[in-house]
């Protein structure tokens, strides 16, 4: 079946330094992939998203590549903010009606002035 | 804007206590979702529905059982609270069309502590 492996976290980090989280997965066919965010206190909310292999995701400075070959959708910023603390989800989705998604375990992210 | 709404953001209630969490959606999606987020264990699938009336068990549904009436509402009930489900429950949902890639949309969250 699907599975995701997340970077084990905590990740703590200084302002304007550069953040990777890594995220490797394993499935059949051509899932889509996902990165969530949960800031401290709400829910989760889709940060970027990638539907196929080569697909570039990006939003806020957040970027991540679908690599097949690799099997990977690393998260990279190249400077993050106090503002960027927060827990990160990678996450596999497929569009079927028993679409369920899987979920690396979470890295949180701690970035200090 | 898209929205899923939980009912209630902080509930506390007692052990064997019937507890119902609410979760609305307004759009129109096939798919909704139930999750329990605990430190260390990360995100389980509680239950899932596809569609009205139709529920599929997750990993974890044990204790639980749910509800989906209609389809903008999805419903998970705690038929008797015990301590072990103080937990942050989180509802989920999704579209189910050409083009859609399987993302997620969740509520903010309810916070269940069981005395």
């Amino acid at each position: 079946g699907d599975s995701v492996t997340q970077m084990e976290g905590p990740v703590t980090l200084s302002e304007e330094a550069f953040l990777t989280i890594n995220c490797t997965y394993t499935a059949t066919g051509y899932p889509s992939l996902f990165w969530y965010v949960q800031y401290p206190g709400e829910g989760l909310q889709l940060l970027l998203k990638a539907t196929k292999a080569d697909d570039k995701g990006s939003n806020k400075g957040f970027e991540a590549t679908y690599r097949k070959e690799t099997t990977s959708f690393h998260l990279e910023k190249g400077s993050v903010q106090v503002s960027d603390s927060a827990v990160y989800f990678c996450a596999l989705g497929r569009n079927t009606n028993a679409g369920k998604s899987t979920f690396g375990d979470g890295t949180t992210l701690t970035v200090k002035p | 804007d898209v929205k899923v709404t939980q009912s209630s953001r902080y509930l506390v209630k007692r052990t064997g206590e019937k507890v119902f969490l609410e979760c609305v959606q307004d759009m129109d999606h096939e798919n909704m979702f139930w999750y329990r987020q605990d430190p260390g264990l990360g995100l389980r699938l509680i239950y899932f529905s596809y569609d009205v009336k139709m529920k599929e068990k997750g990993d974890i549904p044990e204790g639980y059982s749910v509800s989906r009436e209609k389809k903008e509402r999805f419903s998970l009930i705690l038929e008797s609270a015990s301590t072990n489900q103080t937990s942050m429950y989180l509802c989920a949902s999704s579209p189910l069309g050409t083009g859609d890639t399987g993302e997620l949309f969740f509520g903010e969250g309810s916070r269940l502590t069981v005395l």
